[in-house]
């Protein structure tokens, strides 16, 4: 079993559509989360950190159920330029221990005009 | 101000052939990363350094495989007897070594290596 799990897509959408996606991890021990975006032959960037509360940036919301070890990503309102890969990203370590990112493989989003 | 750079951007060699990809991180920045991205897949850990210090080469698939950052600043990745396996985008990242595991790591363009 990969240790991030994502659903490889892609999602054809609609501009203005609503759309969630998925990970799961399989560490316990993974103690920081972030989505990344990574744009067709570009370089992946930080998109957002995810935090237990949950937390929101504009049309995009990050959650994070530890429990479950399932994080989402629900982008709402849908535009052409959200078109992209969304990599889901672990981190196992937390105060120096280590900073190893496990990256899933990636959704790709394509929103249709 | 100026993002991670990578040279050379591709490399053609043949196998067997020894191959070394650069990295200049961003200024300042204390930690250093190394990811090998194959294509449909997310960046896969490879290896990485705190300063001059390597803390942590789990990633680096086998002996042929060996990284460095001297000054702790620019760092290399050596590839041994290349073979046709080893072909991917070679990424590097690095972050501002600030709250471990909270930092954001900022990617380079990477460097497309192909053996033949």
């Amino acid at each position: 079993r990969k240790e991030v799990e994502q659903d490889p897509g892609p999602f054809n959408v609609p501009e203005g559509a609503t759309v969630a996606f998925n990970c799961t991890y399989s560490n316990s021990a993974s103690q920081s989360f972030f989505w990344y975006r990574q744009d067709c032959r570009k370089e992946p960037k930080l998109l957002m950190s995810v935090y237990s509360s949950g937390n929101e940036d504009g049309r995009f919301t990050a959650q994070l159920n530890r429990a479950s070890q399932y994080i989402s990503l629900l982008i709402r309102d849908s535009k052409l330029s959200d078109s992209a890969t969304y990599l889901c990203v672990v981190n196992k370590g937390y105060g120096g221990a280590t900073n190893k990112l496990i990256f899933g493989t990636g959704t790709l989003l394509a929103v249709q005009p | 101000g100026a993002g991670v750079s990578q040279s050379p951007r591709y490399k053609v060699t043949k196998r067997g052939q020894d191959v070394a990809l650069r990295c200049d991180p961003i200024s300042g920045h204390v930690s250093l990363y190394w990811y090998r991205q194959a294509l449909g897949q997310g960046p896969e850990f490879l290896t990485y350094f705190n300063y001059e210090a390597q803390q942590d080469k789990s990633g680096l698939p086998n002996d042929r495989f060996s990284a460095e950052r001297p000054e702790g600043s620019i760092s290399t990745l050596t590839i041994q007897r290349t073979e046709q396996r080893d072909s991917a985008m070679y990424r590097c990242a690095s972050s501002s070594g600030g709250l471990a595991g909270q930092e954001t790591q900022y990617f380079g363009p990477g460097t497309r290596l192909l053996v033949l």
